[in-house]
C-alpha cells in the first residue's frame, strides 16, 4: 500500500525567510510525484509533477526536488501570499489511475 | 476555461435523507475522481472513473454510488445519508492519469 508522510504539520515563518517542506512516501514503482498548494475554501490547485530521483522544477520561490524516498518543496523568501497547505501526492505504477495524498503542510508568511 | 466545476457548493442534508452532487469538466480529460477531505485524514478516494461509462471503487466507497454517463460528467450520489458522511467532497480530472485537476468543492453537512 502506498503511503505519504508530510512534515510539519504547520510552519510559521517571517516573510522572507527560506525553509522547505517534506514529503517522505512509499511506493510499489513511483510513476509520479506531485505537489499542490490549498488555499482555504478551494481545491488543490496543481504545482508540479516529478518522475524520477534528482529531478527539480522550479516556479517563481518555489522549487520541489526528489530522491528515491522523499521530496522538498523548498521555499526561498516568502511573501505571505504563499500562506497555504501544501500538499503532496504519489501515483505508483500498479493501479496508476490513483494518487495516495499525504496529509499536507500548513504553511504561514508572517508579514 | 472552467476547469472543474462542482455544484452545489454548500449543502445541509438530514439524516436518511439523498442527493446527487455533480461534477463537469471542459478540458476533454478522460479520467474524473471524487475525493472527501476531513481534518487529519488527507484527501481520500471515494469512486473515480477511467472513461465514459465505467466507474471503479476507491479507498472509501461504501455509503456512496457514481455514474459517468457522459465523458464531461461524474456524478456522486448518497442514498441514505450518514453524519458520518459530512466532509467536504472535492471532484477532480486528468488525462490519462496524470496530474488531477481540482473543482473547489462541495461542503455537505448530514445532521
Amino acid at each position: 500500500e502506498d503511503q505519504v508522510t508530510q512534515s510539519p504539520e504547520a510552519l510559521r515563518l517571517q516573510e522572507g525567510e527560506s525553509s522547505s517542506l517534506n514529503c517522505s512516501y512509499t511506493v510499489s514503482g513511483l510513476r509520479g510525484l506531485f505537489w499542490y498548494r490549498q488555499d482555504p475554501g478551494k481545491g488543490p490547485e496543481f504545482l508540479f509533477t516529478l518522475y524520477s530521483a534528482g529531478e527539480e522544477k522550479e516556479k517563481e520561490r518555489l522549487k520541489a526536488t526528489l530522491t528515491k524516498k522523499e521530496s522538498f518543496l523548498h521555499i526561498t523568501a516568502p511573501k505571505p501570499e504563499d500562506s497555504a497547505t501544501y500538499l503532496c501526492a504519489v501515483q505508483g505504477n500498479f493501479g496508476n489511475e490513483k494518487l495516495t495524498f499525504g496529509t499536507g503542510t500548513r504553511l504561514t508568511i508572517i508579514p | 476555461n472552467a476547469g472543474v466545476t462542482q455544484t452545489p457548493k454548500f449543502r445541509v442534508l438530514k439524516t436518511g435523507q439523498s442527493m446527487t452532487l455533480l461534477c463537469a469538466q471542459d478540458m476533454n480529460h478522460e479520467y474524473m475522481y471524487w475525493y472527501r477531505q476531513d481534518p487529519g485524514m488527507g484527501l481520500r478516494l471515494i469512486h473515480y472513473s477511467v472513461g465514459e461509462g465505467t466507474t471503479a471503487k476507491g479507498e472509501v466507497p461504501d455509503g456512496y454510488n457514481v455514474s459517468r454517463l457522459k465523458k464531461q460528467n461524474f456524478l456522486l450520489g448518497l442514498e441514505s445519508a450518514a453524519p458520518s458522511q459530512t466532509s467536504v467532497y472535492f471532484c477532480a480530472s486528468s488525462f490519462s492519469g496524470g496530474p488531477q485537476h481540482f473543482g473547489d468543492g462541495t461542503r455537505l453537512s448530514i445532521l
